[in-house]
């Protein structure tokens, strides 16, 4: 399967500790996005990278969350000291030029106890 | 900010039935997309529209752009079981990325 993949699927976490998520895109595409979903509604963007370089970050990210996109391939979303508000579907999407098709992958759930 | 709103919220149809969600945003757009969320599923790419009173159509699926690129719709002609999840708009505005909509849930009832 060579499509979008990302690590781990299921994350429980108790608050206040730092979880890490992984995502790895399809391999010649060289954008990367991060997105936030909770129940009943839609994907929020959350990031986004071109290569190596992130390109944007959305006015809701705080500065306990931060990605990394270290060799334009695979990325990282990092959330330091969690909350229960956190506590959502973390999804990575993909594509290989601006506005063109994204493709997810499956999705980080994260639960904040 | 941009705003994307889509509606309804929910529909619940007789399987054979019609079904169409709508999409309304508050700027002018320079493409529109559509994804498919099955339930415990991701989103998944239906289709994108570019041109001004665009329609494109993909088996029993519509797609239209409006005419002054503000607004979509997608229609369902006799919905099957199949066609049951949550149906995104995905609106892209230079320097503002991807928005999308709240989805609307589709339940098809055999």
């Amino acid at each position: 399967d060579t499509g979008v993949s990302q690590d781990p699927r299921h994350k429980i976490t108790k608050r206040g500790q730092n979880v890490t998520f992984r995502c790895d895109p399809i391999s010649e595409h060289n954008r990367l996005y991060w997105y936030r979903q909770t129940l009943g509604q839609g994907p929020e963007f959350l990031t986004y990278f071109q290569n190596e370089a992130q390109l944007e970050k959305s006015r809701l990210l705080s500065d306990r969350f931060s990605a990394e996109r270290p060799k334009g391939s695979f990325s990282t979303l990092e959330i330091q000291r969690t909350e229960q508000g956190d506590s959502a579907m973390y999804l990575c999407a993909s594509s290989r030029q601006l506005q063109e098709t994204q493709y997810f992958g499956p999705g980080t759930r994260l639960l904040v106890l | 900010g941009q705003q994307v709103m889509q509606i309804p919220q929910y529909q619940h149809v007789q399987e054979g039935e019609d079904f169409t969600t709508y999409c309304n945003s508050s700027t002018t757009l320079s493409n529109i997309q559509w994804y498919k969320q099955r339930p415990g599923g991701h989103p998944v790419f239906l289709i994108q529209l570019v041109k001004s009173g665009e329609v494109k159509k993909q088996k029993r699926l519509t797609f239209q752009f409006g005419e002054a690129k503000k607004n979509s719709s997608l229609h369902i002609t006799a919905t099957q079981t199949t066609d049951v999840g949550t149906y995104f708009c995905a609106e892209y505005n230079y320097g503002q990325n991807f928005v999308f909509g709240p989805g609307t849930r589709l339940s098809v009832l055999p």
